[in-house]
């Protein structure tokens, strides 16, 4: 069963903006994971946070997690056009194996 | 990152045939592989999980006589999709993981090999 439910499901934007998505995940878990995917493409990794931090930064992405809510939010600044993709977060809770949540399309609008 | 190779990016079959898609780590050895499928516009379903040299493990309501699934080394896995129906069309995607030179935590992905039966 999936384990990450994203919200909000799309979202559209402007270029410049910041875009905002949310997920939800209902068991415990040693590290989350965001993944992007362009439109039929494979995934790329973005950036993972493990259990017992709050807060991760790469580039123009920035990730928290709040395990006591279950939940992660990926923060997208001074979004691009290039920026336009499906975005999932995945649960791992042990080894490899990761849980996928439903994923949020992101428009960014030139 | 590592570099996870998956073969044919797309593939069009008759009902009926079989059909066969490679995954391969390219500069890493895989002790484990993991095989997905995605319908449009929906998340990513883990199929099974596979383990050099030994059976995969397939999640709950994935037939193993449908989906062959073969890990005979290190970085080569194959599913085959046996006789084929239309409703197997779908997004497979494969990832590697767990290997020495790989942390234990983060996957590969494949490109993804987009099936259309017909």
């Amino acid at each position: 069963s999936q384990q990450g439910e994203e919200d909000p499901q799309a979202l559209s934007i402007q270029e410049g903006e910041n875009a905002t998505m949310n997920c939800s995940y209902k068991t415990s878990i040693n590290n989350l994971q965001w993944y992007r995917q362009n439109s039929g493409r494979g995934l790329v990794h973005l950036i993972l946070i493990r259990s017992n931090e709050r807060e991760k930064h790469s580039g123009r992405l920035r990730v928290t997690l709040d395990t006591s809510k279950k939940s992660s939010s990926l923060l997208i600044t001074a979004s691009r056009a290039a920026d336009t993709a499906s975005y999932f977060c995945a649960t791992n809770s042990g080894y490899s194996t990761l849980t996928f949540g439903k994923g949020t399309m992101l428009l960014v609008s030139p | 990152g590592a570099v996870v190779s998956q073969h044919p990016s797309w593939v069009i079959c008759k009902s009926g045939t079989s059909v066969k898609i490679e995954c391969r780590s390219l500069d890493f050895q895989a002790t484990t592989m993991f095989w997905y499928r995605q319908f449009p516009k929906q998340s990513l379903m883990l199929m099974a999980t596979s383990n050099e040299g030994s059976k995969a493990t397939y999640e709950q309501g994935v037939e193993k006589d449908k989906f062959l699934i073969n890990h005979a080394s290190l970085t080569l896995s194959t599913l085959t999709v046996t006789s084929a129906h239309p409703e197997d069309s779908s997004f497979y995607i494969c990832s590697a993981g767990g290997g020495r030179e790989v942390g234990l935590t983060e996957a590969f992905f494949g490109q993804g090999t987009r099936l259309t039966v017909v």
